[in-house]
């Protein structure tokens, strides 16, 4: 267990559905990435916050995706009118320290039917 | 644009052997990070290893080494006295700057055989 929590860590949802998912990193942790990894593949960059504040976003960041992580401390990561491509393992990643180490959760797979 | 590639999906040892995995890697950065995460089945990613560019000597942590080539952009990772724990999905990875993100190749799936 490397300290970072998400939840749910299985969601099943009809396509068009919205979705939320939770991160809760490490305490203190400043830093909190948002990674996709479908099947066979690394994950992929999505977005990243500095405290409270989203410094980066990638073009795989539809506009039906937002995050947010409001008090510097847990994200959440939003999925409006879900698609069948969504379908993904969506992981959370949170560093603070001087080792700049990622400390990665357990994600959240998600199935879009 | 920055881009990791791993050439083997798949690999298969017998417990106790010598194995690497190859990685190459595409930057025009002179100050970078490279690293090694481990993705068992259904765990969570860890990070295995670690190389900062500037450094010259190749990291090493316990049964893990790499070999950095920098000229060559190779970044390999070996694995000695391989264990059925070190079953997993390997990833070579890549960062740009301090508390970056991190690119990622397609992993290589490996297998230690008993």
């Amino acid at each position: 267990d490397t300290g970072v929590s998400q939840n749910p860590r299985h969601k099943i949802t009809k396509r068009g559905q919205n979705v939320t998912f939770r991160c809760d990193p490490i305490s203190e942790h400043n830093r909190l990435y948002w990674y996709r990894q479908t099947l066979g593949q690394g994950p992929e960059f999505l977005t990243y916050f500095q405290n409270e504040a989203q410094l980066e976003k990638s073009r795989l960041l539809s506009d039906r995706f937002s995050a947010e992580r409001p008090k510097g401390s847990f994200s959440t990561l939003e999925i409006q009118r879900t698609e069948q491509g969504d379908s993904a393992m969506y992981l959370c990643a949170t560093t603070g320290g001087s080792y700049n180490e990622q400390f990665f959760g357990p994600g959240t797979r998600l199935t879009v039917l | 644009a920055q881009t990791v590639t791993q050439s083997q999906p798949e690999m298969s040892v017998q417990e106790a052997e010598t194995v690497t995995l190859s990685c190459t890697y595409d930057t025009s950065e002179n100050n970078y990070y490279l690293f090694w995460y481990k993705q068992p089945p259904s765990r969570q990613m860890i990070l295995v290893i670690r190389q900062e560019a500037y450094k010259q000597q190749n990291a090493t942590e316990n049964r893990f080494s790499v070999n950095f080539q920098k000229a060559a952009k190779s970044f390999s990772l070996k694995i000695s006295d391989s264990q059925l724990g070190d079953t997993a999905m390997y990833f070579c990875a890549f960062m740009k700057h301090i508390d970056d993100k991190i690119i990622f190749g397609k992993g290589t799936r490996l297998h230690i055989l008993p």
